[in-house]
């Protein structure tokens, strides 16, 4: 059976702070892993990444792929209060797979 | 281009009743996946209709069936509802299925279960 888990839960970090949330899988037929953003509404897409190693950037926000250790990383920087949410990592195979989620509270 | 809709936004039912929820994908998308959302199981995967045909399905009883329509709208029905389906229901379209396609959510419909 497909697995994804996201480390940690939840984290509490001070505005300006840089941030890294965590997404391990085991999947077969790997095709791609996604990051959304949860507020307190649907998710909201981020990246998708299929080659290891090729860093996504937008803004402050980046992520990158290692498909031999079978992980990704999503980095924040300079924290803000609007990024406090719900952050899903997502493995596509035959279907897509969610972690758990981080909630990522940015206190002022 | 307007967003998935999904329809009601919010619903309340008594347990042993039964619940049909609506998606509308977004225009020119064919595939529409649904999904199950609670604080304990965080998001998991129902099933996935694709051009009237269900292509994927998760781990869920037969309670939860769904269709989809010629206009690829799709609807998502629960039988003899249990406490343990409240749940945020969320659909997300795409325009093929691909993994290599975004896939977009709709508002989702929360659903309580008295």
């Amino acid at each position: 059976e497909d697995k994804v888990v996201q480390s940690p839960l939840s984290l509490v970090v001070h505005e300006g702070d840089t941030v890294t949330l965590n997404c391990s899988y085991e999947v077969t037929n790997f095709r791609s892993l996604l990051w959304y953003k949860q507020e307190k509404k649907a998710p909201t897409f981020l990246f998708m990444l299929t080659s290891s190693g090729i860093e996504k950037k937008s803004g402050r926000l980046s992520s990158i792929l290692d498909k031999k250790e079978l992980f990704s990383i999503l980095n924040i920087t300079a924290t803000q209060t609007g990024d406090s949410a719900i952050y899903l990592c997502a493995v596509t195979s035959e279907k897509l797979t969610f972690g758990t989620g981080t909630r990522l509270t940015i206190i002022p | 281009k307007a967003g998935v809709t999904q329809t009601p936004r919010y619903l309340i039912k008594t347990r042993g009743q039964q619940v049909t929820l609506s998606c509308s994908p977004i225009s020119g998308h064919r595939s529409v996946s649904w999904y199950q959302q609670t604080p304990g199981q965080g998001l998991q995967f129902l099933f996935e209709y694709f051009s009237e045909t269900q292509r994927n399905k998760g781990n869920f009883p037969g309670r939860f069936s769904g269709r989809q329509f010629s206009n690829s709208r799709s609807e998502m029905n629960v039988s003899t509802l249990e406490l343990g389906d409240s749940a945020l229901y969320l659909c997300a379209s795409q325009a093929e299925g691909l993994a290599s396609e975004t896939q977009y959510f709709g508002p989702g419909t929360r659903l309580l279960v008295l």
